[in-house]
């Protein structure tokens, strides 16, 4: 498995505002992924962060309101910006150590709520 | 368009009693079948997982049991304690193009053990 940690565990922001939440794991992976859990849903991928290259974002997902870092193997960053109480869930970091990997871990999440 | 469709939304069980939940998908391109246990406050934590090559797979309490031609998966937990009090996930993965393997999860499934 993965030792996945994110920072921060939990937030609360303001309307209009941006959060940039951070995802180490503790050995280098192929594969990064974010995910959105709204209260009591399921999980939504957001992008994939890719090395050194743009993140490629799902449907219904844009890179101005959600950029992506990914500088290295081992580290990714989440901007959640411009926000909205529609912004408010659990942010979930997501890796596998190659593209054919089956096994995909997960992060301990960021709760972020927005008044 | 719900591409797995798990039930119950929610399942009481008594201690000692079998928790089983069901899910369901139509794309026969998915070829990895895991199962995630998330406890309140935590991240997904992958729990068991199956691929279509077997019917069955048991980790200690814990198995799953597969119907390809049904196209059905579903979870059982043996002996079910309060401890196993989460929200269960069904997933599947499938190739959406070049090695771009993606999970797509169910609704999941809230359950309770009573002592």
């Amino acid at each position: 498995s993965a030792v996945i940690s994110q920072k921060p565990s939990r937030d609360i922001c303001q309307r209009g505002t941006s959060l940039t939440i951070q995802c180490q794991v503790d050995s280098q992976v192929t594969m990064m992924f974010w995910y959105r859990q709204q209260p009591g849903q399921s999980l939504t991928l957001i992008a994939t962060a890719n090395q050194g290259s743009e993140a490629t974002y799902e449907s219904g997902f844009v890179i101005d309101k959600f950029p992506i870092s990914r500088p290295n193997l081992t580290f990714s960053t989440l901007t959640v910006s411009n926000m909205s109480p529609e912004d408010s869930s659990i942010y979930l970091c997501s890796v596998r150590r190659s593209s054919e990997s089956y096994e995909q871990y997960f992060g301990p999440g960021t709760r972020l709520t927005v008044t | 368009q719900q591409q797995v469709k798990q039930s119950p939304q929610s399942l009481i069980v008594q201690k000692g009693g079998i928790s089983i939940i069901n899910c369901a998908y139509e794309n026969t391109a998915f070829d990895y079948f895991p199962w995630y246990q998330q406890f309140p406050g935590k991240g997904p934590a992958l729990l068991i997982a199956i691929r279509p090559d077997v019917s069955e797979k048991k980790e200690g309490r814990f198995t799953i049991s597969f119907n390809k031609s049904a196209k059905q998966f579903s979870l059982h937990i043996m002996d079910s304690q309060p401890g196993d009090s989460a929200t269960y996930f069904c997933a599947a993965r499938r190739d959406s193009g070049g090695s771009n393997y993606k999970l797509t999860f169910g609704k999941g499934t809230l359950l309770t053990v009573n002592p």
